[in-house]
């Protein structure tokens, strides 16, 4: 069965840091490109990053380039956001995504972050 | 950040046929695969439609994809009251480098 669990949200200050983590199973990460999707509660989705399968390639949205950055370590079948000077706008219900508009794409369930002084 | 326009709501009894509508412009809809997602409250969103018009293993064919231009469309045909839910495309940016959500539209059943 595959799953993917996200883990790292919380609640941090303005300027802060923090790193997901997704760990995957029931599939072999390195075959897949994964990507990061936000929502916050009640609003629309925006995509905030890809990686590529073997990590060669990244690409992040305009919103969040030069403070996020997605990785991935195919041998712990985990997928990383780090998430760096952290803004209000920045809170959200982030979602960790296998094959992400592909046909054997899969979404984890969300981890919630809080930015907040 | 939503660069994909949507109507922000879609009515229909059951049985009737809804069709919600996607404008982009040629950095996106115009140059690129549309998709289309469900989001039922309180789940992650669901892959309806692939590639313009194609569906998912397993996704009924009441949900049907089509494009022209700049402008992409979902219909749903039969609507069934588990069709209550928000429903947004997507599509590559060439020009922004990543993807776009359309604003989503709520279909609801009465």
């Amino acid at each position: 069965e595959v799953q993917l669990v996200e883990s790292g949200g919380g609640l941090v200050q303005p300027g802060g840091s923090l790193r997901l983590s997704c760990a995957a199973s029931g599939f072999i990460l390195k075959n897949y490109w994964m990507h990061w999707v936000r929502q916050v509660p009640g609003k629309g989705l925006v995509w905030v990053a890809r990686m590529n399968k073997d990590g060669s390639r990244t690409d992040h949205a305009d919103s969040v380039r030069g403070r996020f950055t997605i990785s991935r370590d195919n041998a712990k079948n985990t997928l990383y956001l780090q998430m760096n000077s952290l803004r209000a706008d920045d809170a959200a219900l982030y979602y960790c995504v296998k094959d992400f508009v592909g046909t054997e794409e899969f979404w984890g369930q969300g981890i919630l972050v809080t930015v907040s002084s | 950040q939503s660069v994909l326009t949507q109507p922000p709501s879609a009515f229909g009894t059951p049985g009737q046929s809804v069709t919600i509508s996607c404008s982009g412009t040629n950095s996106n809809v115009g140059r690129d695969n549309v998709y289309w997602y469900q989001q039922l409250p309180g789940t992650a969103p669901k892959l309806l439609i692939y590639n313009d018009n194609r569906r998912p293993s397993g996704v009924p064919d009441r949900f049907s994809g089509s494009k022209s231009g700049t402008s992409a469309s979902l219909d749903i045909r039969g609507l069934q009251s588990e069709d209550e839910a928000d429903y947004y495309c997507a599509a590559w940016d060439g020009s922004l480098g990543g993807y776009v959500f359309g604003t989503g539209t709520m279909v609801i059943v009465l």
